[in-house]
């Protein structure tokens, strides 16, 4: 079955450090995404990615850089957090159809203080 | 442009009730269709999805979808609920040639009553 895992599950960071979520695919997908979720917005796509070495710009990179070494893996990366960064990130695979399902990770909950 | 709309917030259903959770969108060509739960403090699952044939679509756990192209519409159904379907119900929408680039809804907050 398709697994996409994420690390770590819950981060309390400091207002102006730097985060990184960790993303991790064994479905052998070409495309990954993230996407932050908050109450009264769904799912918002910040950054994704076509393969290994590739990074494109969502609906909100404001903020956010994303990093994708290999096949398997692809980061977030917070290099100033701010409170208005605290959500639900979530990560998700998929091929390269517009019919093709994403399957998504389990989430990573940031607060930033 | 493409988007979607679940105009319903929160929907709360006794158990064994039936079911409809709306989601209108707005595209001009004929889209990919998907319906998404998202179960408490996880990540979101394949209901089912539509792009192509028979716009009545069967999903998992007996919920299904009806693809109306004249209404722009997509709503999910289920017969009977059960407690256990209590969960956020994301629409979405995609695109031919788009690259896998999904367009979510705002979810659906489904409250099943014992």
């Amino acid at each position: 079955e398709a697994a996409v895992t994420q690390s770590p599950r819950n981060k309390v960071a400091v207002t102006g450090g730097k985060v990184t979520l960790s993303c991790n695919q064994t479905n052998n997908h070409n495309n990954m995404y993230w996407y932050r979720q908050d109450t009264g917005h769904g799912l918002r796509l910040i950054h994704y990615s076509y393969g290994a070495g590739s990074t494109e710009k969502g609906d909100i990179p404001d903020g956010y850089k994303a990093s994708r070494p290999s096949q398997e893996n692809f980061s977030l990366i917070l290099e100033l957090a701010t409170p208005s960064q605290t959500s639900v990130y979530f990560c998700a695979s998929g091929g390269q159809g517009g019919q093709d399902t994403q399957y998504f990770g389990p989430g990573t909950r940031l607060l930033v203080l | 442009a493409q988007s979607v709309t679940q105009p319903d917030a929160r929907v709360t259903v006794s158990e064994g009730a039936s079911l409809q959770l709306r989601c209108k969108y707005s595209y001009s060509a004929t889209p990919y269709l998907f319906w998404y739960v998202q179960y408490p403090r996880q990540g979101l699952q394949l209901l089912l999805k539509y792009y192509s044939g028979d716009p009545v679509v069967q999903g998992v756990n007996s919920f299904e979808a009806e693809f109306s192209k004249s209404n722009s519409s997509f709503h999910l159904q289920k017969a009977s609920v059960h407690w256990s379907d209590s969960a956020v119900y994301f629409c979405a929408l995609s695109r031919e040639n788009s690259n896998n680039r999904i367009f979510f809804g705002d979810g659906t907050q489904l409250v099943v009553k014992p």
